[in-house]
């Protein structure tokens, strides 16, 4: 059984760095194209990818927060870990990490129950 | 950057009826689309990759088509349990991007 989760603060302060871990279980992130991402959404709002790791140890980030974001994996600890920097209010959202084999190419099987961050001082 | 987008965005109809959505990429993405169901305060739930594969243990009436920059997910006889957010995304060069949803309740 293929299980996520995500933790966390809750609550951070504006400038703060956020670092998020995804504990998983039910599979190996040294599988042959086996990758995690996070995925965030604002209260009420869409999705948006934000990072993903693969199991060969490639990186990729959104094009748009890539210079406040560092994705990095723990596979002896079943860990992923994000974290973003200089956190605003406009990143308040829901956190999910999220499965995906494949490469990539068979989208986000599995997800996390999310994690609600706020960004407030 | 590609974007997604998708039409309705909201829609309301009756249990049994055919439900179609459709997501259009600003360049071709070849076949490389999933599509997602969200319910309030819950994770998303993956229903389709590539397209038109459907995801192991989603009911049948669910389906989806299109290629290169349109796409639909049509839901053949609407249940009480479909109701939600659907949301496509699209996979090109190591970037991912989701479409603003389409929210679909039961009349």
């Amino acid at each position: 059984q293929v299980t996520l989760r995500e933790s966390g603060p809750a609550l951070v302060k504006p400038t703060q760095t956020l670092t998020l871990t995804c504990t998983f279980s039910g599979f190996s992130l040294s599988t042959s194209a086996m990758c995690v991402s996070w995925v965030r959404q604002p209260p009420g709002k869409a999705l948006e990818w934000l990072a993903r790791i693969d199991w060969d140890d490639d990186i990729y980030y959104s094009a748009s927060l890539k210079t406040r974001l560092t994705i990095s994996k723990d596979t002896s600890k079943n860990q992923v870990v994000l974290t973003m920097t200089n956190m605003d209010p406009v990143d308040t959202a829901t956190y999910y990490c999220a499965r995906m084999p494949g490469g990539g190419y068979r989208g986000f099987d599995h997800w996390g129950q999310g994690t609600l961050v706020t960004v407030s001082s | 950057d590609i974007q997604m987008t998708q039409s309705p965005s909201t829609l309301s109809a009756s249990v049994g009826d055919r439900v179609t959505v459709t997501c259009r990429a600003s360049q071709s993405i070849s076949s490389w689309l999933a599509w997602y169901q969200q319910k309030p305060g819950k994770a998303p739930k993956l229903l389709i990759y590539k397209a038109s594969t459907l995801e192991g243990g989603v009911p049948s009436r669910f389906s989806g088509s299109g290629s290169g920059t349109e796409f639909t997910l049509t839901i053949s006889s609407l249940q009480p349990d479909d109701f939600g957010t659907y949301y496509c995304q699209q996979y090109d060069s190591y970037q991912f991007t989701f479409g603003p949803g389409t929210k679909v309740d039961i009349k």
